[in-house]
Parts: structure tokens; sequence; C-alpha cells
């Protein structure tokens, strides 16, 4: 089976520019999540989608990130414009259903310099 | 609200040595509890689980009671290796709805095995 794919795996960029990560979850999950894991930290919700409804997005800086899924499979996770502390690993998982436990991608490591 | 809290690192230990990771938590209703790690330069990865009180998860040489009496899921594991070094996350899911449902992180405690 096959697991969550991310992508990129590294990006750097400039503060104030944009960025944009990719996940494509588990084959029939419906529950996807994204976590911001910064350096020394354990991972933080973002975002959490059923199917192609947002569930929680409470802690999402909404004025600067933005996320979709469209047609309830992969995602897309945005950052505009970028800033420093935004620095982190961007982790996606999914899952089956809400309380089963949550299968992780590899993350993208952000460096906003 | 919803959080857990876990031991601070990073915790050292010989190998063969025992190891206690502890971790206790603040959930409305009955959640699910987990434990996840991350080996250098990897993503996260479900360790073991335990989903009503008095479970106990294992895996790996792990093991992780569910105490709902002192709202705690500590982390066992008898003679640890080098190969154990990592970090080590508890988290919870809760069952009830209250506050949505998603999987809540501790901070992570980083595990050093030394030869």
């Amino acid at each position: 089976e096959a697991g969550v794919a991310q992508s990129p795996r590294y990006k750097i960029i400039e503060k104030r520019q944009s960025v944009a990560f990719w996940c494509n979850p588990i084959s029939g999950h419906a529950t996807l999540y994204w976590y911001q894991q910064i350096l020394g930290q354990g991972p933080k919700l973002l975002i959490q989608f059923q199917n192609n409804g947002v569930v929680d997005d409470s802690q999402l800086p909404k004025d600067r990130f933005s996320a979709e899924r469209l047609k309830g499979v992969d995602s897309t996770l945005k950052i505009q414009p970028a800033k420093l502390e935004d620095s982190a690993v961007y982790l996606c998982a999914s899952s089956f259903a809400v309380n089963t436990e949550a299968f992780f991608g590899q993350g993208t490591r952000l460096t906003v310099v | 609200g919803n959080s857990v809290t876990q031991m601070e690192g990073p915790v050292t230990l010989s190998e063969e040595a025992f190891l206690t990771i502890n971790c206790t938590y603040t959930a409305t209703g009955y959640p699910s509890l987990f434990w996840y790690v991350q080996y250098p330069g990897e993503g996260l990865q479900l360790l073991l689980k335990a989903t009503k009180a008095d479970d106990k998860g294992s895996n790996k040489g792990f093991e992780a009671t569910y105490r709902k009496e002192t709202t705690s899921f500590h982390l066992e594991k008898g003679s640890v290796q080098v190969s154990d070094s990592a970090v080590y996350f508890c988290a919870l899911s809760p069952l009830d709805g209250t506050g949505g449902f998603k999987t809540i992180f501790g901070a992570g405690t980083r595990l050093f095995v030394k030869a």
C-alpha cells in the first residue's frame, strides 16, 4: 500500500515570497491533516479536512495560509507571503476515519530566509 | 481543552537500560492514545496505540497502558538498543467530537541510546 506522498521535500524561499506544498493521501482515507512542526516541537495541527470539507482550521493563520482539497483526494497548502517564522517542516497525514491513527508523509522542510 | 504533556528530553541511556517516557493527557470524553516515533531524517510513524481504558499497546518491545484514573500513557521498554534513538511523541485523538476530531501531539522526547 502506497503511503502519504508529499512534494517537494525541501524548499528555500525568501521572506514575502509565496510557496505551495502538495499532498496525496493514502487511497480511501477520508480525513486529511496538515501539520506544522517547528524544530524541537511537536506537530501542530493547521487544518483538517473530512473529504473535501474543512473540519477544523482554528490554528491556521488565515491571513497568509490557505489550503484546499477540491476533489476530496489530494490537497495543497499555500503560504503567501511567507515570514521567517514559517520555517518548519510541513507534514501531511491521512486517516481512514476520525479517531483512527494518522499516517504521515515525510514532510516538506521549508526554510524562509 | 485537549492536551498532551510529555517529559522533557533529551533522555540519554546506555544500551540494554530500561526506558520510561512519561505522558499525561487532558481530554474530554474518551480519547484514543498513541505513541509515534520519528527516526532521524524520517517521517512520523505510529509505534503503538490504545483505544480504551486499561488497554495495553505494544510493538517492537515497547509498551504503554491506557490509565484513565491517572490520565497517563507512559511508554516503556525493558532493554533499549542504539537503533531506538529517535524522538517519541505522545498523542491523543478524542472520540466524542468535542473540539473536533483531531490528533493532538505532545512536544516530543528525544532519546539517545549509547553503545
